[in-house]
């Protein structure tokens, strides 16, 4: 079974510094997308960036980018210019290609910007 | 109306009493997940179901809690007997399964307290 841990439960960084939260998955599949999620403290989550594992290029999403590593089955995010409204709580996310799959989450990163 | 509503988004219930919460997924979603999310905590699955597949029920935590999700649509998720340890958010999410690379869409969530 596919499987999703992010080993860092909080981290914190200085505002307007960049910052990496780190993802790993198993999985014996070739073809999966991965997505990075935020819940801020209104407890919505929003979808922040996704990568699909047969494209090598890492997604980015203006401050949001992912280095993803699908040798290691790492995808990691990185922030940069921290800012006061990316403090949250971080999921990472997978899903398989098969229609049937659910999206498996693993347990989260509370990031706190501090200024 | 867009997104996942979920009703009611706050309930204050006596532990033993039942309770029901409902989730409308977005239109078309043939997806429907439900989760726990304890106080600061991550994502706890609870339940996903799939078009007319049979829900995958592994994460309820006890015979206490049971969903249906009806015509496809709406979804209600029960707790009978409810204890103190069963207070949290439950958040509902849906996805529009057919397309790999779709990602699940959130509502706000209810939060449950026991006392």
């Amino acid at each position: 079974a596919q499987t999703v841990t992010q080993s860092q439960p909080e981290m914190s960084v200085q505002e307007a510094e960049t910052v990496t939260l780190s993802c790993t998955y198993d999985t014996s599949e070739s073809d999966y997308y991965l997505f990075w999620y935020k819940q801020p403290p209104s407890r919505q989550m929003i979808l922040v960036i996704r990568q699909e594992a047969y494209k090598q290029q890492n997604a980015t999403e203006n401050r949001f980018s992912v280095n993803f590593q699908k040798a290691a089955k790492s995808f990691s995010l990185k922030i940069s210019d921290s800012q006061l409204g990316d403090a949250a709580m971080y999921f990472c996310a997978y899903k398989g290609r098969d229609r049937d799959d659910k999206i498996i989450f693993g347990k989260g990163t509370r990031l706190h910007i501090l200024p | 109306g867009a997104g996942v509503s979920q009703s009611p988004s706050n309930k204050v219930t006596e532990k033993g009493k039942d309770v029901e919460l409902r989730c409308d997924p977005i239109s078309g979603h043939t997806a429907l997940y439900w989760y726990r999310q304890s106080l600061g905590q991550g994502l706890e699955f609870l339940i996903y179901f799939q078009g007319n597949s049979a829900p995958d029920k592994s994460g309820l935590p006890s015979d206490r809690f049971s969903a249906e999700r009806t015509g496809g649509s709406v979804s209600t998720l029960t707790i009978q007997r409810t204890q103190q340890e069963d207070s949290a958010v439950y958040l509902c999410a849906s996805s529009r399964q057919a397309q790999m690379n779709t990602e699940a869409f959130f509502g706000q969530g209810t939060r449950l307290t026991v006392v």
